[in-house]
């Protein structure tokens, strides 16, 4: 079965740092990585993903996730932090059927002035 | 306007009260899902639903009914709900592309209804 993992609940940073979640994920075959943002009162938005070629993939709002599969991560990085992108941060993986994605359990970050 | 909306956005229910949540979006995608959210679990499927005939147990099924109405609407019950049922719930939808494509396994989120039941 497949499983993401996010071991940071809770990360805080100051205004103007970098950035960088971690995700892990279990999965057998080649996979379909996710990265969503989450702000308060808001649905989930779609950052980036990955599925083929480049392992470094870029997103939106200045965010980029490298994919490794020796691994298994697919981190997310952001070289300056602004205090907009304070939100919960979710990592997923979908399966080859396309029809499942497994979520990881979030990151909530917090951005410092 | 939002493409996928959930009606209503918050409510207060009372255990063994049937409750309908619901969905709908202008997308045009034949996929639907519904997921509930808890802290600390991340997003974990209830249902999802291909076409307007084709309705699939998600991972934590049990407790809960889903109906698709036509392409655009789907909706989720809880036909005697209990707290452990008070969540966040999103709804989403994805475009059938093939696999490999970009757009494979994308999915588009609802706002979201946050359900409480005492």
């Amino acid at each position: 079965a497949q499983s993401v993992t996010q071991p940071d609940i809770h990360i805080t940073v100051s205004e103007g740092a970098s950035l960088e979640l971690r995700c892990n994920y279990s999965y057998g075959a080649t996979p379909y990585l996710f990265w969503y943002v989450q702000s308060p009162g808001q649905g989930l938005q779609l950052l980036l993903k990955y599925f083929s070629g480049d392992t470094l993939v870029q997103g939106i709002k200045g965010f980029e996730a490298e994919f490794k599969r020796s691994q298994s991560s697919f981190n997310l990085r952001k070289p300056s932090v602004h205090w907009s992108d304070a939100a919960e941060y979710f990592c997923a993986v979908g399966n080859n059927a396309g029809n499942m994605l497994t979520f990881g359990g979030g990151t909530r970050l917090m951005v410092k002035p | 306007d939002a493409d996928v909306t959930q009606t209503p956005r918050n409510r207060i229910t009372k255990t063994g009260k049937r409750i309908m949540l619901e969905c709908s979006q202008t997308k045009g995608h034949d996929r639907m899902y519904w997921y509930r959210q808890d802290p600390g679990l991340g997003l974990r499927l209830i249902y999802y639903s291909f076409d307007v005939k084709d309705i699939n147990k998600g991972e934590i099924s049990d407790g809960y009914s889903v109906s698709r109405q036509a392409q655009a609407k789907f909706s989720l019950s809880l036909e005697s709900a209990i707290p452990n049922q008070t969540a966040l719930y999103f709804c989403a939808t994805s475009d059938w592309a093939s696999g490999r494509s970009l757009s494979y396994n994308e999915q588009f989120f609802g706002p979201g209804t946050r359900l409480t039941v005492l």
